[in-house]
């Protein structure tokens, strides 16, 4: 079974600041991680995901996330936020083995509310 | 978007009737996935299918049934809702890729009085 727990269920920050959102999975196995994004009343959009190979990846509106596998971690950061980065984010795990029988399914966090103020 | 529809987007009902929800998909992929949001909890998996009458539960199936009797189409039912069901509802496909990610639909509000 796998589990994910996002540390902080609220983060409230000054536009402009940097922010990291932080999250720690748990598998026995190897995983693809994801971020998602859920701005007011709307569904959840991809914003990057760790598949294989650099540890750091990148989302075209200036998010990062790093893949630590000895701490288990997949922390997300942005250097300097906007007003129109006030959303849910979630953190996710799945099973990357190709051969196996998760079938693709997602566990997720208990979610992240970044507010940015003006 | 991955031409995910879902229906209704709103629905309230009372404690005791049948819900069915709708995802429908324009794209013939093969994995589709029902979650439920709550505050708190983030998403959890309902049901999933990995094709035409292929499906299984997930994390919190009690209390719901699903069927895939076309490629497109995959039903959420709920026998007989509870207040407990109250919750936002999100149909997710996945794409036949190694990409790996799932995309949603825009969500359905459920309210069980």
């Amino acid at each position: 079974a796998q589990s994910v727990t996002q540390l902080d269920s609220q983060v409230p920050v000054f536009e402009e600041a940097p922010v990291e959102l932080r999250c720690n999975y748990s598998s026995s196995v190897s995983v693809y991680l994801f971020w998602y994004v859920q701005y007011p009343n709307q569904g959840l959009q991809l914003l990057l995901k760790y598949l294989s190979g650099s540890t750091l990846v990148e989302s075209i509106n200036g998010f990062e996330a790093e893949f630590n596998k000895s701490q288990t971690s997949f922390h997300l950061r942005k250097p300097s936020v906007h007003i129109s980065d006030t959303a849910e984010y979630f953190c996710a795990v799945s099973d990357s083995n190709a051969g196996g029988t998760s079938y693709g399914k997602l566990t997720f966090g208990q979610g992240t509310i970044l507010t940015v103020h003006p | 978007d991955a031409g995910i529809t879902q229906s209704p987007r709103h629905k309230v009902t009372e404690t005791g009737t049948p819900v069915t929800l709708r995802c429908h998909q324009t794209e013939n992929h093969r994995y589709m996935y029902w979650y439920r949001q709550d505050p708190g909890h983030g998403l959890r998996l309902i049901h999933y299918s990995y094709g035409v009458k292929d499906t299984d539960k997930g994390e919190v199936s009690d209390g719901y049934s699903v069927s895939r009797s076309k490629t497109e189409d995959f039903l959420l039912t709920l026998e007989s809702a509870t207040s407990s069901q109250t919750s936002v509802y999100f149909c997710a496909i996945r794409l036949d890729s190694r990409g790996r990610e799932q995309f949603f639909g825009p969500g359905t509000r459920l309210t069980v009085l």
